[in-house]
């Protein structure tokens, strides 16, 4: 079946402009989760949904970036007034259930560049 | 907190040798689970293996094994007759029982060289 999915692909965004990041979780899975991957790193948690449930936005860096999931399928990260260092790859994934004991399934990615 | 350390930056192997991956983790609670995660150069992330905290038994699939050793809090990855295709990073990451935040590596690079 279809994977995780994320649109766009690339980003490219002049500083201090507003970007929305999709995603699109596995058909059916409940859970879904942002992560953020600066170059020669790992991903590094944001936040996480089950169902449409914020759980956790601890990971968010600051209050630029906001995450929804309205209707427990399809999430959207927001970044406002887009800096420099907000420049990484942001991953997506997503879990069949709630809980530590399933595995995460994760997206191509969006790589945004803010010039 | 979780922490993961995977001291390996870059690795270079000759083709059809045997390597292994370094993870060593931290963790103060006693049910957690280890992945490992493989980015090839095409960047998607692809998961390879979870292992939870109660189960110590090394993990066999085809050339890819895994030795889990809680004595020594290591979760290390063995790739046996490497191939050309095995070229990516392998992350290595934790997950503390009862939250849904998994917690990475900063990754090793693996150069298969024909």
């Amino acid at each position: 079946g279809a994977g995780v999915s994320q649109s766009p692909r690339y980003k490219v965004t002049k500083r201090g402009q507003d970007v929305a990041l999709r995603c699109d979780p596995i058909s059916g899975h409940v859970s879904l989760y942002w992560y953020r991957q600066a170059l020669g790193q790992g991903p590094e948690f944001l936040t996480y949904f089950n169902y449409e449930a914020q759980q956790d936005k601890s990971g968010l860096p600051n209050d630029r970036f906001s995450a929804e999931r309205p209707e427990g399928s399809i999430s959207t990260l927001t970044i406002q007034r887009t800096e420099q260092r907000d420049s990484a790859m942001y991953r997506c994934a997503s879990s069949a259930w709630t809980g530590d004991a399933y595995e995460q399934y994760f997206g191509p990615g969006t790589r945004l560049t803010v010039t | 907190a979780q922490k993961v350390t995977q001291a390996q930056t870059e690795i270079s192997v000759v083709e059809k040798e045997d390597v292994t991956l370094d993870c060593v983790y931290e963790t103060r609670d006693t049910t957690y689970y280890l992945f490992w995660y493989k980015q090839p150069p095409s960047g998607e992330l692809v998961f390879l293996i979870r292992r939870n905290s109660f189960d110590e038994q090394n993990e066999i699939s085809g050339r890819y094994s895994w030795n889990f050793q809680k004595s020594t809090s290591s979760f290390n990855f063995t790739i046996t007759a490497s191939q050309v295709v095995d070229s990516a990073v392998y992350f290595c990451a934790s997950l503390s029982g009862g939250y849904q935040k998994v917690t990475f590596g900063t990754g090793t690079k693996l150069q298969v060289i024909p």
